[in-house]
């Protein structure tokens, strides 16, 4: 089974602009992947920011932008706000599967 | 607006078995991939399983494979995960989920 990485911790300040990445032990991760990003802050169910790449959902705040960056997916954040501190966690497929990185502990300083 | 209610949790013996139910609201799902996923105390999520009912396809993690089954009622609106011959490492909170909406959750227990 393939693995999954994210970096583990990350902080950025408010206002400020960060970059999460996910990267996949079988090589480049490419479209055909179906990069997904989900946040989940502490005590609540998931939610999902980011599907198939770059696609918001109607409740992703616009700060938010998914991309394919140096053979990984990545999350930027543009803009950072206090109430974007979370749990960060990528989603790739594999033929069927679906692996979940580590998870990105955001922090918001 | 979509919802979806998990139920069935509880805590179960090692070797137990349990039966997960997802009540979906809001959209038909017959057309739509369905997942279940996990998230065991303080630690990140897991992929566990899912279905699309059209094309009758479904997956599973390795670590469930033989052990859990998942499955779908189109006329209830309901997904099912039944688990067997549960262990330790099965503990955890199990979400039912679309690729863009998710329940609040149910854990799972197991233990003796």
């Amino acid at each position: 089974q393939a693995v999954v990485t994210q970096e583990p911790s990350l902080t950025v300040s408010p206002g400020g602009t960060v970059t999460l990445t996910c990267g996949s032990s079988t090589g480049t991760v490419t479209s055909g992947h179906w990069p997904y990003w989900f946040q989940q802050k502490p005590g609540q169910a998931p939610r999902t920011l980011i599907y198939d790449t770059s696609n918001r959902n109607s409740w992703t705040p616009a700060r938010f932008s998914g991309s394919l960056l140096g053979g990984r997916a990545a999350l930027t954040l543009s803009g950072a706000q206090p109430e974007d501190a979370a749990d960060y966690y990528c989603l790739l497929s594999y033929s069927g599967s679906r692996v979940f990185g580590g998870g990105t502990k955001l922090t918001v300083l | 607006e979509v919802q979806l209610v998990e139920s069935g949790g509880g805590l179960v013996q090692p070797g137990g078995s349990l039966r997960l139910s997802c009540a979906v609201s809001g959209f038909t799902f017959r057309s739509s991939w369905m997942n279940w996923f996990r998230q065991p105390p303080g630690k990140g999520l897991e992929w566990v399983a899912n279905i699309k009912e059209d094309t009758n396809e479904k997956y599973y993690v390795d670590s469930v494979k033989g052990r859990f089954t998942i499955s779908g009622d189109n006329a209830k609106n309901s997904l099912y995960l039944q688990m067997n011959s549960l262990r330790g490492e099965d503990t955890a909170v199990y979400y039912c989920a679309t690729w863009a909406h998710w329940g609040q959750g149910t854990l799972v227990t197991v233990s003796s």
